[in-house]
């Protein structure tokens, strides 16, 4: 069975480009959420999804963040102009409907590196 | 607000017990997940407690006290792949918000 696929796997940009990452949730999912993992600040919830909308998007740094869903197979995570500081690796994983003690599942990342 | 605490690093030895422990406040609490995190790679699910007590699954337990806001990972029998950051996670639900929200992880290091 495919898991979550993200891409690109690894992405290295200068600080003012726009940057887009990718995300195809496991088909049949409804939730769906976006990750940011860095040594210091571990693992922060950005956004998440139900059903193609947005829930809680209180983990969105700044307006440089943005995050779409347009429909259930894809959502895009953008930075714009991205800054050496968002320098991270960023996860998108999704559960089924209901989670109670359904896990999540994790895509294997995008190593984002801003010079 | 929430917050999850869990010790940054261990070091235990291959073929010993090793207990990571996990302190919790959250207002909306409704189950706690522990996932491994090999370096380089995504976290994995390992378990998930939602009423007090032991959860045993294989060298692998977790504990739950909802009234003292605690768990633990218990590994038994370590192997040398045991090696990896250990995340404890609360699920947090208030009103239409339901989500996940993990602490820092644990490192830990095992020792041939």
């Amino acid at each position: 069975d495919a898991g979550v696929i993200q891409s690109p796997r690894h992405e290295v940009t200068e600080m003012g480009q726009e940057v887009t990452l990718r995300c195809k949730p496991i088909s049949g999912h409804d939730y769906l959420f976006w990750y940011r993992q860095t040594m210091m600040r571990g693992l922060e919830l950005l956004i998440y999804f139900n059903n193609n909308v947005p829930i809680d998007d209180s983990g969105m740094p700044e307006d440089r963040f943005s995050a779409k869903m347009p429909n259930a197979s894809f959502s895009t995570l953008k930075i714009q102009p991205s800054e050496p500081r968002d320098s991270a690796v960023y996860f998108c994983a999704s559960s089924p409907t209901g989670q109670n003690n359904q896990p999540q599942h994790f895509g294997d990342g995008t190593r984002l590196s801003i010079l | 607000g929430q917050n999850i605490d869990q010790p940054t690093e261990m070091t235990a030895t291959e073929g010993a017990i090793v207990q990571i422990n996990c302190t919790y406040q959250t207002s909306g609490f409704n189950g706690l997940f522990w996932y491994q995190q090999h370096a380089g790679e995504a976290p994995t699910f390992l378990s998930y407690n939602v009423l007090d007590g032991l959860e045993e699954k294989g060298r692998f337990s977790s504990f739950l006290s909802r009234s003292k806001g605690y768990s633990y990972l218990l590994l038994k029998e370590l192997q040398m792949k045991d090696s990896a950051s250990y995340l404890c996670a609360v699920r947090d639900v208030r009103n239409r918000d339901d989500k996940i929200i993990f602490g820092k992880g644990t490192r830990l290091h095992i020792l041939p």
